[in-house]
């Protein structure tokens, strides 16, 4: 069975422009969440999706950001533009159950915005 | 406000020697903890979880934590550490207020010497 697969792996891209991130979690999972490492920092929780819904958006930063989930199957993060700040490792996770206690990670895209 | 610490950033042991990992958590209630690892280009993986009950809990990879509410400690063990288990370790817990989100310790960064 696949695990939580995110694309890309790395990017580096210029302050100002935007980028897209994709998240293809586990089949059947409708819970899917997107978490954040920046530098040196914990990994801090952004949003939740139950099946294309959001159910829990509280940990965006700002109006950069924004998830989607259409059909319920793949997540896609966008940030536009992107600051230096918002350089770091963005992980998606998915479950079966609502809560946390059973989460399954991807491998992380490290973003660089230089 | 809820959180789980970890104190020591980086540590190195040698290759065969015993190992513990500090965890500490600040929540009133028995909480749910987790330990995750991320070895170099992998995704985050669940080594193991206390809900309740025995506070001695097995993992994989022949890691083991132990729960100790007086002390409000989860650490991380295991009897003789091998090259492969370098990697950065995350001490969790589902959030109290919304068990969706995960907190995250500041991870600690393990090296083995040879």
């Amino acid at each position: 069975e696949a695990g939580v697969t995110q694309f890309p792996s790395h990017s580096v891209i210029e302050k100002g422009q935007t980028v897209t991130l994709r998240c293809d979690p586990i089949s059947g999972h409708d819970n899917l969440y997107w978490y954040r490492r920046v530098m040196g920092k914990e990994i801090k929780f952004l949003l939740h999706f139950v099946k294309e819904s959001k159910q829990d958006e509280s940990g965006m930063p700002n109006n950069r950001f924004l998830a989607e989930r259409t059909g319920g199957t793949y997540s896609t993060l966008k940030v536009q533009p992107a600051e230096l700040e918002d350089s770091g490792v963005y992980f998606c996770a998915s479950s079966q159950v609502e809560d946390g206690t059973e989460a399954f990670f991807g491998q992380g895209t490290r973003l660089t915005v230089v | 406000a809820q959180s789980v610490t970890q104190p020591d950033i980086h540590i190195t042991v040698s290759e065969g020697a015993s190992l513990e990992l500090r965890c500490n958590y600040s929540y009133g209630a028995t909480p749910y903890l987790f330990w995750y690892v991320q070895s170099p280009g992998q995704g985050l993986q669940l080594l193991l979880k206390y809900f309740s009950g025995d506070t001695l809990v097995q993992g994989i990879k022949g890691f083991e934590a132990e729960f100790k509410r007086s002390q409000s400690s989860f650490n991380l063990r295991k009897p003789s550490v091998h090259w492969s288990d370098a990697a950065e370790y995350f001490c969790a817990s589902p959030g109290y207020s919304s068990a969706s989100k995960i907190i995250f310790g500041s991870g600690t960064r393990l090296s083995i010497r040879p």
